[in-house]
């Protein structure tokens, strides 16, 4: 299995509260990726990096922010989370953009 | 509005059974259409990929069918088992691979064989 490792797993959280998830791996991937699964809609980019503090937009990026200060550490930010972003979030990384190999999840709750 | 759009939703077939799961797409610069399989708790894994130069393409007991003027491809699973339960997930991304392997997916497809 691909060295990623997110954290937390498990996170219940309240409205308007700010939310950090992170994403560590060992692989040195040039690409990390963020990405929420919810029903029906598979999954869809949140945001994306293809190197050190150098981060771009998806296609669901409204309301969440990254940073990636070291190849090893991408994090994804929810400055004021709302219940729209109960989901499930993956983070995936992969080297010379190609397979892309998947984190287990870290599901959030926002009550 | 949603690029990859997949079907059934979910699909229950008997053990030896045939799975067959259907995408469409609407972007032509796509040029990488991948199939991720997911078990519950788990993240996507990547089960078999093709590239549009071939219309058809073999790993096992899985295959992928291309049909590049119809923008559709579709994931065959043959002599189905029940460790084949899963969810699986069509996608499709294009070039530009110094900007990373940016993929769009399917809804996905909840597959259950019944043994």
């Amino acid at each position: 299995d691909a060295g990623i490792t997110q954290s937390p797993r498990h996170k219940v959280t309240e409205t308007g509260t700010p939310v950090t998830l992170r994403c560590h791996q060992t692989e040195n991937h040039r690409y990390m990726y963020w990405y929420r699964q919810d029903p029906g809609h598979g999954l869809r980019l949140i945001h994306y990096s293809y190197g050190v503090k150098d981060t771009d937009k998806g296609e669901v990026s409204d309301g969440y922010s990254v940073s990636r200060s070291k190849t090893e550490d991408f994090l994804l930010t929810l400055e004021s989370a709302t219940s729209s972003q109960t989901s499930v979030y993956f983070c995936a990384i992969s080297e010379r953009g190609g397979e892309l190999f998947f984190g287990e999840g870290s599901r959030l709750t926002v009550l | 509005q949603q690029q990859v759009k997949q079907s059934p939703q979910s699909l229950i077939v008997q053990k030896g059974g045939i799975s067959i799961i259907n995408c469409a797409y609407e972007n032509t610069a796509f040029d990488y259409f991948p199939w991720y399989q997911q078990f519950p708790g788990k993240g996507p894994a990547l089960l078999i990929a093709i590239r549009p130069d071939v219309s058809e393409k073999k790993e096992g007991r899985f295959t992928i069918s291309f049909n590049k003027s119809a923008k559709q491809f579709s994931l065959h699973i043959m002599d189905s088992q029940p460790g084949d339960s899963a969810t699986y997930f069509c996608a499709a991304s294009r070039g530009n691979k110094a900007a990373g392997n940016k993929l769009t997916f399917g809804g996905g497809t909840r597959v259950l064989v019944k043994p």
